[in-house]
């Protein structure tokens, strides 16, 4: 079992849709947690970091659920622009030491 | 934006050759990380540093070495390539607030 994992998509959503990607982690003691966005052959970029109470960033929400080991995203009014791949990362011992990282799921918002 | 850079983007090189994948960053960051990403894939960590002069094998088994002499530079290097290499390499540093990535370098062994 990967110890981070997550639907590989795509998701095909029209603009204007709201769209949730989930995301499994196995090791309960993992301590922090990120969504990267990264677009074709290029390098991961961190969209946010999740806090366990749950954060807001203009259109994108994250929550995390420890007692499931499961985290979210959900974008809402989706544009063309955030077609990408969108990454679930964990650290075990918090902060940016030795990330694990998902396959990510794909996002295509057409016209 | 990073002030993190790779060379070279791409490589393209035979069989048996001795390659060097550069890294420099201008943040002054002591931990420094090299992934190996697949297309479609999940980038693993093949190396790590935690400051000049310290060296650490990540989680994914990989034949490539790495040397930290500077802060700034952490070269990633493969003594005799082989096609099972080709892959995107990316190499990236950490402070406080972040992870920066450099933009990799995509790597072909023929």
């Amino acid at each position: 079992r990967k110890e981070v994992e997550q639907d590989p998509g795509p998701f095909n959503v029209p603009e204007g849709a709201t769209v949730a990607f989930n995301c499994t982690y196995s090791n309960s003691a993992s301590q922090s947690f990120f969504w990267y966005r990264q677009d074709c052959r290029k390098e991961p970029k961190l969209l946010m970091s999740v806090y366990s109470s749950g954060n807001e960033d203009g259109r994108f929400t994250a929550q995390l659920n420890r007692a499931s080991q499961y985290i979210s995203l959900l974008i809402r009014d989706s544009k063309l622009s955030d077609s990408a791949t969108y990454l679930c990362v964990v650290s075990l011992s918090g902060g940016y030491n030795k990330l694990i990282f998902g396959a990510g799921t794909r996002l295509a918002v057409h016209p | 934006e990073a002030d993190i850079y790779q060379t070279p983007r791409y490589l393209v090189i035979g069989t048996g050759k001795k390659i060097t994948l550069e890294c420099s960053q201008t943040m002054g960051h002591d931990k420094m990380y090299w992934y190996q990403q697949d297309p479609g894939m999940e980038l693993h960590l093949i190396h790590y540093s935690y400051g000049v002069n310290s060296t650490e094998k990540g989680d994914l088994s990989s034949e490539s070495t790495v040397s930290r002499i500077r802060t700034e530079h952490f070269p990633l290097t493969l003594e005799s390539a082989r096609p099972s290499h080709t892959s995107q390499y990316l190499c990236a540093s950490s402070g406080i607030e972040k992870l920066f990535f450099g933009s990799g370098t995509q790597l072909s062994v023929l």
